[in-house]
Parts: structure tokens; sequence; C-alpha cells
């Protein structure tokens, strides 16, 4: 199947910091990157949407000025928080689609701490 | 209201015995995709079967069956011959309408444990 791969896997930042993850689809171009945040125990909560070359919508309580999504290009969308606080620790994961609409493919994750 | 509700936050089964994992979904959309995935404890997605709301066929991929009643709203996973690395959270999620711009919506997930 398409392989979309995340950077870094794991980052622990202090507070106020910003931290950017990277989401690269390896072997299809991904038109449409999906953004979701997943807190201990709880289900995928969707973020975002980034499109290539346009701004990305983001979902009702998502903070757009936190959260800079970028997406210039087929194969890079990147996830930055910015100062982040402890309650940003999270499990943030992209995904996309590729080829058939059986398809949605997600990265293998960043798990944010922030100190 | 909830998009997908799986009403089973955990659940148990003996090794080589099959397990139904039960997911329903509210849509008004014609056009809808039904996924689930496995979840094990290093946070990965892992993408197990699909259902379009076209299909007539129950979806199938090895172990795993989608077990998809249209009319009431349900696609529960059905996995045979249960083995010890099935251990994990499992999490339903729809696409409606079905096309690439559309998100995924998920399940709060049912955690399935294996036992020997």
């Amino acid at each position: 199947g398409a392989v979309v791969s995340q950077h870094p896997s794991r980052v622990i930042c202090k507070s106020g910091t910003s931290v950017k993850i990277e989401c690269r689809s390896l072997d299809f171009q991904a038109t449409t990157m999906f953004w979701y945040r997943q807190f201990p125990k709880q289900s995928l909560m969707l973020m975002a949407t980034s499109n290539e070359g346009s701004k990305a919508t983001y979902e009702q309580g998502v903070e757009k000025d936190k959260f800079l999504i970028n997406h210039a290009s087929l194969t890079l969308s990147t996830l930055t928080v910015t100062s982040a606080h402890p309650e940003d620790s999270s499990f943030y994961i992209c995904s996309s689609r590729a080829g058939g609409k059986d398809t949605q493919y997600f990265g293998p994750g960043t798990r944010l701490t922030v100190l | 209201a909830q998009k997908i509700t799986q009403t089973q936050p955990g659940m148990f089964v003996q090794e080589k015995e099959a397990v139904t994992l039960d997911c329903t979904y509210d849509t008004s959309d014609q056009s809808y995709g039904l996924f689930w995935y496995k979840q094990p404890s290093s946070g990965e997605m892992i993408f197990l079967i699909y259902q379009g709301s076209y299909d007539e066929q129950n979806a199938t991929e090895g172990r795993y069956s989608l077990n998809f009643q249209k009319a009431r709203k349900s696609a529960n996973l059905v996995i045979s011959a249960s083995q010890l690395g099935d251990s994990a959270m499992y999490f339903c999620a729809m696409r409606e309408p079905d096309s690439g711009n559309t998100p995924l919506v998920f399940g709060k997930g049912t955690r399935l444990s294996v036992i020997a």
C-alpha cells in the first residue's frame, strides 16, 4: 500500500517553544492531507484539512494561529505547534488518500510531550 | 449526534475464536464509505477493511470481514480465528460523501484483548 511518513516520531519540548511535524507521501501525490490529534485513551479527532497550494481548513475549536499548517507541495505537509503548552501534549497523525476510494493511509504519528 | 457509535469499550476473545466488533453509523448521505482500522500500542493506524455504501457484497480481507447491514446502518467487523497479535484498539470510521477530499470520522474505539 501507499506509504506516508511522519517526522519526528517523538518529541519532547519545553513550554513556549514551537514544534514542526512533517508528513510526507512517499509514493503518491497527496493533494489533500488531513491532520488528526489523539489524546490518551481517546479517538482520533480531525484538526484540519490541508490542500496543496491553498490555506488549510480548520475544525471548530482548533486555533489556526496556534496550529500552523503548510502544504506547499504534493508530497509534503507540515504542522507547526506554536508556543506549545502542556495541554498540547498529544499524538498527532496525518492521513491522505491514495488511488482508489478504498484507501486512506495514515502516517505513523508523532507523540508530542510539552514539559 | 454521533456519526459513528462503537458501544463496546472493551472485548475479550479466546485465541482461535471469532469475535464481532460492533459499529453503527448515522448519515443521510447516499454515498459514504466505512472503514475499520487497528491501532496497536505503537499508535500506527493499520487499515483493515473498507465497505462502500453502494457495494452489495460484504467486504472481506483475509480473516477480516465486514457485516454490512445498510438498513440498520451497521458495519460490524468480524475477526475469525483470533490471534494474540490481534490485541489492539479497533476503530470504525466513516467518510461521507465517499470522495477524496472528505476526512474520516472515527468512533471511540473498542479495545480487543485476545486470551491464550
